[in-house]
């Protein structure tokens, strides 16, 4: 079974604080994604990366950045965590041969 | 802007009925069409997909419809149970990447 997992499940920071997401996947994917899930939204792409240390912007990066350096290991960074960045974040994977996604269980993150 | 148009928001439907979620998309190099399901708590799941060469896949009760000159897909859950209440998310995909639906939410009434 494909594991995606994700560091917090829930998550609490300060307005202005610099925040970590933390992704793992256990299938030795090359893609990794990460999503941001609003109601009403459904989920929208901040980035993905293809290979270790290659990153693409999605739909909606600004106010983030991320960090592949190893394979199985993607993050998200925050790096001055707004109000408007309270969200539910999901960490996806997937293997080059395939268009299928693996999900982890997300992080909901609250700035207050 | 949101490459696929998901519809209803939501809906209720009771047991042993049909749930019917609609989707359109505008770009015609879109050759991947998945369906996931998500449950309270957890990360979606890929539930069913379709090529654009079929016009119909079925997997147990979901079936996806496919309509290639309409640029309309939809999902289609016959006999509907109560383990299937979820949010249910279309998607269109090229190469590796998927543009994601609004979300639809799905409540069967026992």
């Amino acid at each position: 079974d494909v594991k995606v997992t994700q560091s917090s499940r829930y998550l609490v920071k300060r307005t202005g604080e610099k925040v970590f997401l933390e992704c793992v996947q256990d299938m030795d994917h090359e893609n990794m994604f990460w999503y941001r899930q609003d109601p009403g939204l459904g989920l929208r792409l901040i980035y993905f990366s293809y290979d270790v240390k290659m990153k693409e912007k999605g739909d909606i990066p600004e106010g983030y950045s991320v960090s592949r350096e190893k394979k199985e290991r993607f993050s998200l960074i925050l790096e001055s965590a707004s109000t408007n960045q309270t969200s539910m974040y999901l960490c996806a994977s997937s293997p080059n041969e395939r268009v299928e996604q693996y999900f982890g269980p997300g992080t909901r993150l609250t700035v207050t | 802007q949101q490459q696929v148009k998901q519809s209803p928001q939501s809906l209720i439907v009771q047991k042993g009925g049909i749930s019917i979620i609609n989707c359109a998309y505008e770009n015609t190099a879109f050759d991947y069409f998945p369906w996931y399901q998500q449950f309270p708590g957890k990360g979606p799941a890929l539930l069913i997909a379709i090529r654009p060469d079929v016009s119909e896949k079925k997997e147990g009760r979901f079936t996806i419809s496919f309509n290639k000159s309409a640029k309309q897909f939809s999902l289609h859950i016959m006999d509907s149970q109560p383990g299937d209440s979820a949010t249910y998310f279309c998607a269109v995909g090229d190469d590796y990447k998927l543009s994601f639906g609004a979300g639809t939410t799905v409540t069967v009434r026992a």
